[in-house]
C-alpha cells in the first residue's frame, strides 16, 4: 500500500493567492482528517470527514479555508485568500472505521509570502 | 483550551539511557491514549496506545504509564537508541465517540546523543 498520499510537498505563494492541497487516502479508509502544525500550536485538527462527508468542521479557522472530498479517494484543502499566518505543514491523515490507528500523509509545507 | 499538556519541550538523552515524557489531560471522557512518533518530513505515526482499563503497556522498548486518578500518562524509552531521535506526541481521546478524534499534545523533541 502507497500510504497517504499529499501532494504537493512544498507549496510557496504570496498572499492573496488560492492554495489548494490534495490528499488521496488509503483505499478502503472511510475516515479522512486534516490537520495543521505550527510551531505555536501544534497539531490542530481542522475538519474530518466519514463516508466523504464533513462531519465536524470546528477546527477550520476562517472562512477563508474550505475542504471537500468528491469521492472516497481524494480530498481538497482551498485557502482562498492565503495569508502569512497560514504558513504551516498541512497533513491529511485517513483511518478505517472506528479503529483506533490514523495514518498520516507526509505533509505540505504551505508558505505564503 | 489545550486539554493534554504535555512536558518536556525537548530532551536530551545519552545513547542506552532512558527518556521519559510526560502528558496530562483534563477531559475526564477520554479514554484512549496514543503515542505518535514523528521523523524530520515526515507525517506522525502510531507508536503506542493504552486505554485506561490497564496501567501500563509496553511494547519492545516503549512502556506507557497511565494514571486515570492523576490523570497523567507518560512514555518511557527504554536503552534509548540514536534512531529514536525524533519528535513525540501524546493524544487522547474518546475512542467510542463520533470520528474519535485526537487531540494532541504540544510535542517533545528528543534527541539520543551516541
Amino acid at each position: 500500500d502507497a500510504g497517504v498520499i499529499q501532494s504537493p510537498r512544498h507549496e510557496v505563494t504570496e498572499m492573496g493567492q488560492e492554495v489548494t492541497l490534495r490528499c488521496k487516502p488509503i483505499s478502503g479508509h472511510d475516515y479522512l482528517f486534516w490537520y495543521r502544525q505550527t510551531m505555536m500550536r501544534g497539531l490542530e485538527l481542522l475538519i474530518y470527514f466519514n463516508n466523504n462527508v464533513p462531519i465536524d468542521d470546528s477546527g477550520m479557522p476562517e472562512d477563508r479555508f474550505s475542504a471537500k472530498m468528491p469521492n472516497a479517494s481524494f480530498s481538497t484543502l482551498k485557502i482562498q485568500p492565503s495569508e502569512p499566518r497560514d504558513s504551516a505543514v498541512y497533513f491529511c491523515a485517513s483511518r478505517q472505521g472506528a479503529g483506533d490507528t490514523q495514518y498520516f500523509g507526509p505533509g505540505t509545507r504551505l508558505t505564503v509570502l | 483550551q489545550q486539554q493534554v499538556k504535555q512536558s518536556p519541550q525537548s530532551l536530551i538523552v545519552q545513547k542506552g539511557g532512558i527518556s521519559i515524557i510526560n502528558c496530562a489531560y483534563e477531559n475526564t471522557a477520554f479514554d484512549y491514549f496514543p503515542w505518535y512518533q514523528q521523523f524530520p518530513g515526515k507525517g506522525p505515526a502510531l507508536l503506542i496506545a493504552i486505554r485506561p482499563d490497564v496501567s501500563e503497556k509496553k511494547e519492545g522498548r516503549f512502556t506507557i504509564s497511565f494514571n486515570k486518578s492523576a490523570k497523567q500518562f507518560s512514555l518511557h524509552i527504554m536503552d534509548s537508541q540514536p534512531g529514536d531521535s525524533a519528535t513525540y506526541f501524546c493524544a487522547a481521546s474518546r475512542f467510542k465517540a463520533a470520528g474519535n478524534k485526537l487531540t494532541f499534545g504540544g510535542g517533545t523533541r528528543v534527541l539520543v546523543k551516541p
